[in-house]
């Protein structure tokens, strides 16, 4: 069974990064893409990003200058990182593997809520 | 405000059946595969159909996705208390070159 992980930081103060990972089991890296989606609370879907497992990444557009995200095979997780935090940017945190296309996502973690606070 | 429209609820009685709307444009919807969700309060969105009308794996053929044009639907007949849940249609934008979601809907099983 595949399932993914979300870890990091609930608390990030504005102006800082957001910095999360996703550990991936029962389900091979290649050939998939990763994404990661978020949801502000009381709010709808939002998607940030993927990789593929080659490396290749695509942003939102309106995420895209403040947006990295990277993978490491070998540890079978991949990470996202977000710069310049704002309270808009307090959400739960989904990471999620791409079904056959970058854009059905068919196995997705339980979500963590990043708040940003001083 | 989301690139694709759904009406913020629905609601239908037990044993009954419900539709969803989706609305985009040939950005998106028109020129691509719809997918829907279904989330339950508290939890992780959860694949319900992929391309426009395929039902996930061990999902139940009480659910079935349609597309016409530039607007999907998704349709649930036999409606259980169990599937009082924001329902939620997904696509890619290639104007955008994203993944668009719809705002969710609400869907109430009185």
């Amino acid at each position: 069974q595949v399932q993914l992980q979300e870890s990091g930081p609930g608390l990030v103060k504005p102006s800082e990064t957001l910095s999360l990972t996703c550990s991936v089991s029962g389900a091979s890296f290649n050939n998939y893409y990763w994404s990661w989606i978020r949801q502000p609370p009381g709010k709808g879907l939002e998607w940030i990003g993927y990789i593929y497992y080659s490396g290749t990444t695509n942003y939102n557009p309106s995420l895209r200058s403040r947006v990295t995200v990277s993978v490491d095979t070998s540890k079978s997780q991949f990470s996202l990182r977000l710069s310049s935090v704002t309270a808009a940017d307090t959400a739960v945190y989904y990471c999620a593997k791409g079904y056959s296309t970058s854009s059905v996502f068919d196995f997705w973690g339980q979500g963590t809520l990043v708040t940003v606070s001083s | 405000q989301s690139v694709l429209t759904q009406p913020p609820s629905v609601s239908a009685a037990p044993g009954q059946k419900v539709t969803i709307s989706c609305s985009g444009s040939s950005s998106n919807i028109g020129n691509n595969y719809v997918s829907w969700y279904q989330q339950l309060p508290g939890t992780a969105p959860k694949l319900l159909i992929f391309e426009n009308n395929k039902r996930h794996s061990g999902i139940p053929d009480r659910f079935s996705g349609s597309k016409s044009g530039t607007s999907a639907t998704l349709g649930i007949t036999g409606l259980q208390t169990g599937d009082e849940a924001d329902y939620y249609c997904g696509t890619w934008d290639g104007s955008l070159s994203a993944v668009v979601f719809g705002g969710g809907t609400k869907l109430t099983v009185l």
